[in-house]
């Protein structure tokens, strides 16, 4: 079945570190997305790359940075400049614009 | 800029009466609007798309949605809830005529009650 899938599905920070967030796709969808979630709260863009090999910042990229290499694949780091981390994170893909995002089943991210 | 406004963050409803959550939107274009529905620990799922077609738009699960331009608003409705429709809903619009990204509500909490 075709689909996003997300690992690990929880993972916890030390203080100063770095931690990457795998994203992979199999639906040859062009776009990938990173969101946010704080609890009660709707979804926050960190970054987005609409096409291999480029990639722009969202709402909130500071202190996260990410990398599209392979069209099926979009890490998101946390970086210890992130300094509130705790999240639940949301990676997403669509083929195009106007075209609805299909969504992973997310990372929960807490801190040590 | 375009915004999204949900305008309860929570309902209750009685297992088999109506179901309405509220969207409102601001866009300075014309977007395409979105619900999409969020179990626990999950990841979103889209329930049904507006794209400038038909006002009135069927999703899945019984779900549907009137986009009323003269009002911005895209409600989301069904005539009779499931114990299964409890979760998380969020209205989103795209922020340009590229439609490359989304904006997304606070989100409405949907209780089921038997």
């Amino acid at each position: 079945d075709g689909g996003i899938t997300q690992s690990p599905k929880y993972l916890f920070r030390k203080e100063g570190q770095n931690v990457t967030l795998s994203c992979e796709q199999n639906l040859n969808h062009d776009a990938m997305y990173w969101y946010r979630q704080d609890p009660g709260q709707g979804l926050r863009l960190i970054y987005y790359s609409q096409i291999v090999n480029d990639f722009q910042k969202g709402d909130i990229a500071e202190g996260y940075s990410v990398s599209r290499e392979k069209k099926e694949s979009f890490p998101l780091t946390v970086t210890s400049a992130q300094k509130n981390p705790t999240a639940f994170y949301l990676c997403a893909s669509s083929i195009s614009g106007n075209q609805p995002q299909h969504f992973g089943d997310g990372t929960r991210l807490s801190i040590l | 800029a375009q915004s999204v406004t949900q305008l309860d963050s929570h309902v209750s409803v009685s297992e088999g009466t109506p179901v309405l959550l509220r969207c409102n939107y601001s866009s300075s274009y014309s977007p395409s609007l979105f619900w999409y529905v969020q179990h626990p620990n999950k990841g979103l799922q889209l329930l049904l798309k507006y794209t400038s077609a038909a006002t009135l738009v069927k999703g899945i699960n019984g779900f549907e949605a009137e986009f009323k331009k003269s009002e911005t608003s895209f409600h989301l409705t069904k005539p009779s809830a499931h114990m299964s429709d409890a979760a998380e809903y969020f209205c989103a619009v795209t922020r340009n005529n590229a439609g490359n990204m989304l904006t997304f509500g606070g989100g409405t909490r949907l209780m089921v009650k038997p």
